[in-house]
């Protein structure tokens, strides 16, 4: 997981809410990056950001909104316009504007919509 | 289109041999691309990465072979432990693309037998 960190390991969410997941991240990178797991599928991203106050969308935007106020931190809200948001989220960050593109990531969050 | 495929959703090994995955790529996702392993309930963990200019790299007990004409790659585990089990993603990146486009396959899942 590198120095890529996700709080929290678990959230449960009533119908209706609004929940925000944090990601942090001490490796200076500058690009950050959110993506759904669903069971036995690939990674689909969401939203990313490469630079402080930007981000684009991503494939499946409908339903989230981020921030991007600091280097280390991008959190990931999830609105209660996604209708089905009982996923695993995963974090990500790489060193971006040129470098390696490898992303590395963090433990990633469970939600579970009750 | 962009698309990035393993070709079988499980494998199962026997502790002691080798392991290859298989991966398929289109022409969008052809200049990078990353292999991570991803345990149950945690976030994916690089493994190793090729870029196109390269047919092979290995790293400790693992390579990755890199056809472009057939547009396929491999993942090769010598000597699979126990430790090896969890599910293996490909992904794949396009320059010309943006940042945030990096493409994964669904995994495979690997199964080593004591």
């Amino acid at each position: 997981d590198g120095g890529i960190t996700q709080s929290p390991k678990y959230l449960f969410r009533k119908e209706g809410q609004n929940v925000t997941l944090s990601c942090e991240q001490n490796l200076n990178h500058d690009a950050m990056y959110w993506y759904r797991q669903d069971p036995g599928q690939g990674l689909r991203l969401i939203y990313y950001s490469q630079i402080v106050n930007d981000f684009q969308k991503g494939d499946i935007a409908e339903g989230y909104s981020v921030s991007r106020e600091k280097k280390e931190s991008f959190p990931l809200t999830v609105t209660s316009a996604q209708k089905n948001p009982t996923a695993f989220y995963l974090c990500a960050s790489s060193i971006g504007r040129g470098g390696t593109d490898t992303q590395y990531f963090g433990p990633g969050t469970r939600l579970t919509v009750l | 289109g962009e698309s990035v495929g393993l070709h079988l959703p499980t494998l199962s090994v026997q502790e002691g041999d080798n392991s290859i995955i298989n991966c398929a790529y289109s022409n969008s996702a052809s200049d990078y691309f990353i292999w991570y392993k991803q345990e149950s309930g945690k976030g994916p963990q690089f493994i190793i990465d090729i870029r196109s200019n390269m047919d092979k790299r290995q790293g400790q007990r693992v390579t990755v072979l890199l056809n472009k004409t057939v547009k396929h790659l491999s993942l090769q585990i010598a000597a699979t432990q126990p430790g090896d089990s969890a599910v293996y993603f490909c992904a794949g990146l396009n320059y010309g693309g943006s940042q945030g486009n990096l493409i994964f396959g669904k995994g495979t899942k690997l199964s080593v037998k004591p």
